[in-house]
């Protein structure tokens, strides 16, 4: 079966300082990734998507970038974090589920920047 | 722009009361619609989904979901809530020309069901 994980869970990082969040899928190929974040009182806005290695589309533009070294790994990045940057940030890929496209999301990190 | 609204931010309720959670979208084409609820300290997951066919689509424990074309409405409903539905609670939309499957959420809205 597929997984999806995330780390880390928690992080608590100084403003300007750098970020690196992974993502990884295990139990599938050549999966669609996505970054979505969640800022405090507001639904989850897509920040990323890949639909292979090396291949990431942005959309919105921002302080975070996002890389795809390998089929199953996408990193969310930052050289220097803002206090905006402070949200619950979620990974998810796109699976089948009865015949249709379903996203699976992984647990989650939680980022506050001070 | 596309948007997708969620009309109540947080909602309290008791236990055997009926829930209804109101979603609408903007966008004029053919969608697919989706519920995730997210409970406290799990993964976000998918509660139900609408591709096609009946407009009235069961999820998992006991929610349903009714697409109303017309209204571009795409409402959660569930008869009798339990204290284990306190959760937050997602609407999405991708629309059908999207290859990519970018979902569009909601703002989401808290549920809390008092014993």
């Amino acid at each position: 079966s597929q997984t999806i994980h995330q780390w880390p869970a928690t992080l608590v990082q100084p403003v300007g300082s750098p970020l690196s969040l992974e993502c990884t899928v295990e139990g599938t190929s050549n999966p669609n990734l996505y970054w979505y974040r969640q800022a405090a009182g507001r639904g989850l806005q897509l920040l990323f998507y890949s639909v292979g290695i090396g291949q990431i589309s942005s959309e919105v533009p921002q302080n975070l970038s996002a890389s795809r070294p390998q089929d199953r790994q996408f990193i969310l990045s930052s050289k220097k974090l803002l206090l905006s940057d402070s949200g619950f940030y979620l990974c998810a890929w796109r699976g089948r589920d009865r015949g249709t496209d379903t996203q699976y999301f992984g647990p989650g990190t939680r980022l506050t920047v001070l | 722009a596309q948007s997708v609204s969620q009309h109540n931010h947080h909602v309290i309720l008791s236990e055997a009361a009926s829930l209804e959670l109101g979603c609408n979208y903007s966008y004029g084409g053919t969608v697919n619609l989706f519920w995730y609820v997210q409970y406290p300290g799990q993964h976000l997951q998918l509660l139900l989904k609408y591709f096609s066919g009946d407009p009235l689509v069961k999820g998992i424990k006991g929610f349903e979901a009714e697409f109303i074309k017309s209204k571009f409405s795409f409402n959660l409903r569930k008869p009798s809530v339990q204290w284990s539905d306190t959760a937050e609670y997602f609407c999405a939309v991708i629309p059908a020309t999207d290859s990519w499957g970018k979902l569009q959420f909601g703002a989401g809205t808290q549920v809390v069901v008092t014993p």
